[in-house]
């Protein structure tokens, strides 16, 4: 298994200013995932978060709004850019999920913005 | 495109009942997650399954490939187990989640 751990677990940001939020795993795995949870919704995909290079974002997300940085094999951020109160949302890690197909994919305690 | 549905959306029980949690989908998977999300926002992986039935403790995941439909059951409740529980899935070749809407479960005591 796997632990995560997310800094910081919550904020409260002015409008148009940014946010970096980082994720660290206790070991090194192959997938590491971004996630938007936004009130009362389940849980979103933004972007897959590759090792060495650019992330891949899902539609509807962009680089620009979302930068996303890996490093390394065990360590990622999210920076959500110029926020807005539609940013408000728990923002999620995860890793694990990689091959063989299935494997569990483990979460971090998130991150629970409020942009006023 | 592999819709993910879960029912109930809200379920209240009374201590010590026997919970069903249900989730089905519509195309082939490589395997069915549950998950737990408690008040806080943290999820925590309970079960990953591709087929058979799997047991933890009070809670046991059943999974029926033929008819894409999967449950989640708690025996003998407790309030601790007020959480959602949202059921996901992964398709063969891609890694990612898609996720049904949870099931809110509130356990009185």
């Amino acid at each position: 298994s796997a632990v995560i751990s997310q800094k910081p677990s919550r904020d409260i940001c002015q409008r148009g200013t940014s946010l970096t939020i980082q994720c660290q795993v206790d070991s090194q795995v192959t997938m590491m995932f971004w996630y938007r949870q936004q009130p009362g919704q389940s849980l979103t995909l933004i972007a897959t978060a590759n090792q060495g290079s650019e992330a891949t974002y899902e539609s509807g997300f962009v680089i620009d709004k979302f930068p996303i940085s890996r490093p390394n094999l065990t360590f990622s951020t999210l920076t959500v850019s110029n926020m807005s109160p539609e940013d408000s949302s728990i923002y999620l890690c995860s890793a694990g999920g990689g091959r063989p197909e299935g494997e569990t994919q483990y979460f971090g305690p998130g991150t629970r913005l409020l942009v006023l | 495109k592999n819709e993910v549905e879960q029912s109930p959306q809200n379920l209240t029980a009374q201590e010590g009942e026997f919970i069903t949690i249900n989730c089905s989908y519509s195309v082939g998977i490589s395997a069915l997650h549950w998950l737990q999300q408690h008040p806080g926002g943290g999820i925590v992986s309970l079960f990953m399954l591709s087929s058979g039935k799997k047991k933890h403790g009070r809670l046991i995941a059943t999974i029926n490939i033929q008819e894409k439909h999967s449950s989640l059951h708690i025996t003998a409740s407790h309030p601790r187990d007020s959480a959602v529980y949202i059921c996901a899935v992964s398709y063969f070749g891609n890694e990612k989640l898609t996720f049904g809407t949870g099931t809110r479960l509130t356990i009185i005591p």
